[in-house]
C-alpha cells in the first residue's frame, strides 16, 4: 500500500527565508501526491497536487513542489516565508478509489 | 458556496459516556469521510461514504465507533463507550465523487476532550 513520511516534525526558519518541508513516498505505482496545510483550529486545504503531468507542481500561496522519481521525494518549497505561513502542512498519497492517506505532519514556524 | 459544516466544534466527555457528531457536506458532494486527529499526528481515515453507501470503514473500531449517511446527505458519527484515547478531533471531509482529483474538501472539526 501506498504511504508517505514527512521529515521533521517541526520547522522554523526566519522570515523571507527559504522553507523546505520534506515529503518521501512509498509506491509500486505512479503515485498522486497531494500537500495539504492546516492552520490554527481549522480544517485542512489543499495547497497542491501532483497527477503525473508536469513534475514542478505550482500551488496555493507561492508553494510549489517537485516530483522526483529516482529519490522517491515530493518536496514543498516557498522562496521566501512569510509569518503568514505559520501552519501545520501534510503531505498525502492516494491510495485507491480517492482514499488519502496522510503523512505526520510538519509544523512550520516563522520567526521575524 | 457553502463549505462542511461540523458540530459540535468542542465536547468534553467522561471515560465511558458517549458522544455524537454531525456533518453536513457540500451540497452535491457523493463521498464523505470521517478523520480521526489526535494531537501530533496526521488525520487517520475512519470511514468513508459513497453516496449513502459505505466504501471503506477498515480503519473503525466498530466496537465502540459507528456511522451513518441517511439519505446520502449528512452524517453522524457516534462514539460509545468513549476511551481516554479517543481524544483527538474529527474531521469530516467532502468530495464531488470517485475520481483522482485528490481536493477533499474539511470542515473545521469537532475537538474531543474524553477525561
Amino acid at each position: 500500500a501506498q504511504s508517505v513520511t514527512q521529515l521533521g516534525s517541526h520547522v522554523s526558519v526566519s522570515e523571507g527565508a527559504l522553507v523546505l518541508l520534506r515529503c518521501n513516498y512509498s509506491s509500486s505505482v505512479p503515485p498522486y501526491l497531494f500537500w495539504y496545510v492546516q492552520y490554527p483550529n481549522q480544517g485542512l486545504q489543499l495547497l497542491l497536487k501532483y497527477t503525473s503531468a508536469a513534475t514542478l507542481v505550482k500551488g496555493i500561496n507561492g508553494f510549489e513542489a517537485e516530483f522526483k522519481k529516482s529519490e522517491t521525494s515530493f518536496h514543498l518549497t516557498k522562496p521566501s516565508a512569510h509569518m503568514s505561513d505559520a501552519a501545520e502542512y501534510f503531505c498525502a498519497v492516494l491510495q485507491g478509489a480517492q482514499k488519502l492517506v496522510f503523512g505526520q505532519g510538519t509544523r512550520l514556524t516563522i520567526n521575524p | 458556496e457553502a463549505g462542511v459544516a461540523q458540530s459540535p466544534r468542542y465536547k468534553i466527555i467522561e471515560k465511558r459516556q458517549s458522544v455524537a457528531f454531525w456533518c453536513n457536506p457540500i451540497s452535491g458532494h457523493a463521498t464523505l469521510y470521517w478523520y480521526q486527529q489526535i494531537l501530533g499526528q496526521g488525520p487517520k481515515l475512519l470511514i468513508q461514504f459513497q453516496n449513502n453507501g459505505v466504501v471503506d470503514d477498515s480503519q473503525l473500531p466498530k466496537d465502540r465507533f459507528s456511522a451513518e449517511r441517511l439519505k446520502g446527505v449528512d452524517s453522524t458519527l457516534k462514539i460509545q463507550p468513549a476511551k481516554l484515547e479517543d481524544s483527538a478531533v474529527y474531521l469530516c471531509a467532502s468530495s464531488q465523487g470517485l475520481g483522482r482529483s485528490g481536493e477533499l474538501f474539511f470542515g473545521e472539526g469537532s475537538r474531543l476532550t474524553v477525561l
